[in-house]
């Protein structure tokens, strides 16, 4: 089990520019979620899917952010247009219910 | 709104001790509470589930302890080592849907 696999690990962008993260959530697992933490916030959940369908983006801060899950092992937090307040860490995690998350690595972003 | 409160913030301790983490929230209609770890750069990785009507859950030199009626549960790290150095947060699940709410973590340091 290779766990949950993010990419990339590090994120340098200027403002304006899009940026796509890309999460691999464990096999079997039928949840997915992004969060996002910063010092000041913590982690936020931004949004999670079920059997890839989304369930709840009460959390995805704007219009900016968007989310998408095409298939059971494959997902996408893209940001367009950045803005240096995006700048965080974005981690993807998944479940099944019931069960315990487990997180990838994350991404560390940042918007100059 | 459910909160979720740890304190403290920060702890340092000499190898060998035994040490208590504490986490507070203040809805105690919850379904359960996880307590992860976080290394530097990492994601969080789960360590403990305690479901609402569960009062403890331990596995090896840890102990989770959980009382809703109070608000309350405990990380129990018995004899502590170097390797247990990192950052542990308290989350809970409060409804049907499968947001869980973070606290903002205790930074652990044990000492050689």
């Amino acid at each position: 089990d290779a766990g949950v696999i993010q990419s990339p690990r590090h994120e340098v962008t200027e403002m304006g520019q899009e940026v796509t993260l890309r999460c691999k959530p464990i096999s079997g697992h039928d949840y997915l979620f992004w969060y996002r933490q910063t010092m000041m916030r913590g982690l936020e959940l931004l949004i999670y899917f079920n059997n890839n369908v989304p369930i709840d983006d009460s959390g995805m801060p704007e219009d900016r952010f968007s989310a998408k899950m095409p298939n059971a092992s494959f997902s996408t937090l893209k940001i367009q247009p950045s803005e240096p307040r995006d700048s965080a860490v974005y981690f993807c995690a998944s479940s099944s219910l019931a069960k315990p998350l487990h997180f990838g690595n994350g991404t560390r972003l940042t918007v100059t | 709104k459910q909160e979720v409160t740890q304190i403290p913030a920060a702890l340092s301790v000499p190898e060998g001790e035994n040490l208590v983490l504490n986490c507070s929230f203040t809805d105690s209609a919850i379904y359960n509470l996880q307590w992860f770890r976080q290394d530097p750069g990492k994601g969080l990785t789960s360590l403990l589930l305690i479901q609402s009507s569960q009062r403890e859950q331990t596995s090896g030199r840890l102990n989770a302890s959980l009382d809703k009626s109070s608000g309350r549960s405990t990380l129990y790290i018995a004899a502590s080592q170097p390797g247990d150095s990192a950052t542990y947060l308290c989350a809970v699940k409060t409804d049907s849907s499968y947001k869980l709410i973070f606290g903002s973590g205790t930074r652990l340091l044990v000492r050689p």
